[in-house]
C-alpha cells in the first residue's frame, strides 16, 4: 500500500504555544487529506477535508482559526493548533487519498499533549 | 447524517475460534467499505475493503457486504491473540474526495 508519513509521532506543549503537525504522502500524489482527532476510547472523528491548492473544508464545531491546515502541495498538508489548550490534547491523525482511487492511506498519527 | 453504527463491545473470543464483527451504514449511496484495525495508540490500519455485494476473502479475513440490507461484517477465523484489537468500519461515498465514515469501533479480545 502507498507510505504516508506523519510528524511528529508525539508532542508536548505549554498551554497558549503553537504546533504544527506535518503529513506527506510519499509514493503518491495525495488530491485530498483528511485530518482526524481521536480522544480515548473514541472513534476518529472528521475534522477537516483539504484539496491540493484550496481552501480546508472544516467539520461543523471545528474552529478554523484554531487548527489552520495548509495543502499547498500534493505531497504535504500541515495541521497547526494554535493557542494550543489542554482540551486539544488528543490523537491526530491525517489520511490521504488520490483521485480514482478509493482507499486512504492513514499516517501514523501525533499524540499531542498541552500542559 | 451518514451514520455507521457497531457493537463496542469488547466482543471475547477463544483463541483459534471464529471471531464474528458487524456494521450497519445509513447512506444507501456508500459504495466503498472497509475494516480498519486500531491497536492502542496507533494509527489504524486496513484490513480488507469491499465494493460489492457477497464475500470477500483474504486469509483468515472474510468480508461480507449486502447493500439492501446496509450491512457489512468481517470474519476472523482461528483467531490470533495479536488480534486483539479494536476493530473500525468505514465507509464511503465513489469518490477519493470523499472522506471515510467510521463507526465507533469494536474492541476484540482474544483470549489464549
Amino acid at each position: 500500500g502507498a507510505v504516508v508519513s506523519q510528524h511528529p509521532s508525539r508532542v508536548i506543549c505549554k498551554s497558549g504555544t503553537s504546533v504544527k503537525i506535518e503529513c506527506r504522502s510519499l509514493d503518491f500524489q495525495a488530491t485530498t487529506m483528511f485530518w482526524y482527532r481521536q480522544f480515548p476510547k473514541q472513534s476518529l472523528m472528521l475534522m477537516a477535508t483539504s484539496n491540493e491548492g484550496s481552501k480546508a473544508t472544516y467539520e461543523q464545531g471545528v474552529e478554523k482559526d484554531k487548527f489552520l491546515i495548509n495543502h499547498a502541495s500534493l505531497t504535504l498538508s500541515t495541521l497547526t493548533v494554535t493557542s494550543a489548550h489542554p482540551e486539544d490534547s488528543s490523537f491526530y491523525i491525517c489520511s490521504a487519498s488520490q483521485t480514482g482511487f478509493t482507499e486512504a492511506f492513514f499516517g501514523q498519527g501525533t499524540r499531542l499533549t498541552v500542559v | 447524517q451518514k451514520e455507521v453504527e457497531q457493537n463496542s463491545g469488547p466482543l471475547s473470543v477463544p483463541e483459534g475460534a471464529i471471531a464474528s464483527l458487524n456494521c450497519t451504514y445509513s447512506d444507501r449511496g456508500s459504495q466503498s467499505f472497509f475494516w480498519y484495525r486500531q491497536y492502542s495508540g496507533k494509527s489504524p490500519e486496513l484490513i480488507m475493503s469491499i465494493y460489492s455485494n457477497g464475500d470477500k476473502e483474504d486469509g483468515r479475513f472474510t468480508a461480507q457486504l449486502n447493500k439492501a440490507s446496509q450491512y457489512v461484517s468481517l470474519l476472523i477465523r482461528d483467531s490470533q491473540p495479536s488480534d486483539s484489537a479494536t476493530y473500525l468500519c468505514a465507509v464511503r461515498g465513489n469518490s477519493g474526495n470523499t472522506p471515510l465514515v467510521f463507526g465507533k469501533g469494536t474492541r476484540l479480545s482474544v483470549i489464549a
